[in-house]
């Protein structure tokens, strides 16, 4: 069974906007959390990791916020712009070890 | 330089067919993966292997069959291919900065 839920499965929004996509996780022995960004013909990249001992860690346009108790995660991109236009996935591991991925949400940045 | 590169790029076959991907890291990672990510775009683990040894393996068919001849290069030979195994399939290696993947196999069974 899929252990990351993620959502939505698509978004649209406006150059400078915020895009939020959410993940929500069971395994309470999951360490680590990584974003992946992935553009068409192309694989996944690393975007930003954080681990359960931070609640929010930011690099650059990209936040993630960490809600250990609720058991979720979620992806910010501050400004959105038309080259974010991708398709993002969380994922969870323990100990660096055998990522399980969410389902991916499409973003679409209009100019 | 390529990190995780991987070949063919595309691969176009006959059902019942055998085929094989290659997969080289120059990371110096231990660990390495293959993912198969399906038409929805599903990444899922298929195989892990951490200096050439097995370490993982999921439910897949055993007419998927990973080799690994040394820390640096992880294959994947497919047998009998079906037109269900059409999918792009990714392979990966791990380190202290996370997953490196490759820009993946395009695989489509006819």
């Amino acid at each position: 069974q899929q252990q990351v839920k993620q959502s939505p499965q698509s978004l649209i929004v406006q150059k400078g906007g915020i895009s939020i996509i959410n993940c929500a996780y069971e395994n309470t022995a999951f360490d680590y959390f990584p974003w992946y960004q992935q553009f068409p013909g192309k694989g996944p990249a690393l975007l930003i990791a954080i681990r359960p001992d931070v609640s929010e860690k930011k690099e650059g346009r990209f936040t993630i916020s960490f809600n250990k108790s609720a058991k979720q995660f979620s992806l910010h991109i501050m400004d959105s712009q038309p080259g974010d236009s991708a398709t993002y996935f969380c994922a969870a591991s323990k100990n660096d070890y055998k990522l399980s991925f969410g389902a991916g949400t499409t973003v679409t940045v209009r100019a | 330089d390529t990190a995780v590169s991987q070949t063919p790029k595309y691969l176009v076959t006959q059902m019942g067919n055998d085929k094989s991907i290659k997969c080289e890291q120059n990371l110096g990672h231990d660990t390495m993966y293959w993912y198969k990510q399906d038409s929805k775009k599903f990444l899922k683990i298929m195989f892990s292997y951490n200096n050439k040894e097995l370490i993982i393996n999921e439910t897949v068919p055993n007419r998927f069959s990973p080799k690994s001849p040394d820390k640096a290069h992880l294959n994947l030979h497919i047998n009998s291919l079906e037109l269900g195994d059409s999918a792009v399939y990714f392979c990966a290696s791990s380190g202290t900065h996370g997953y490196t993947f490759g820009s993946g196999t395009r695989l489509t069974v006819v």
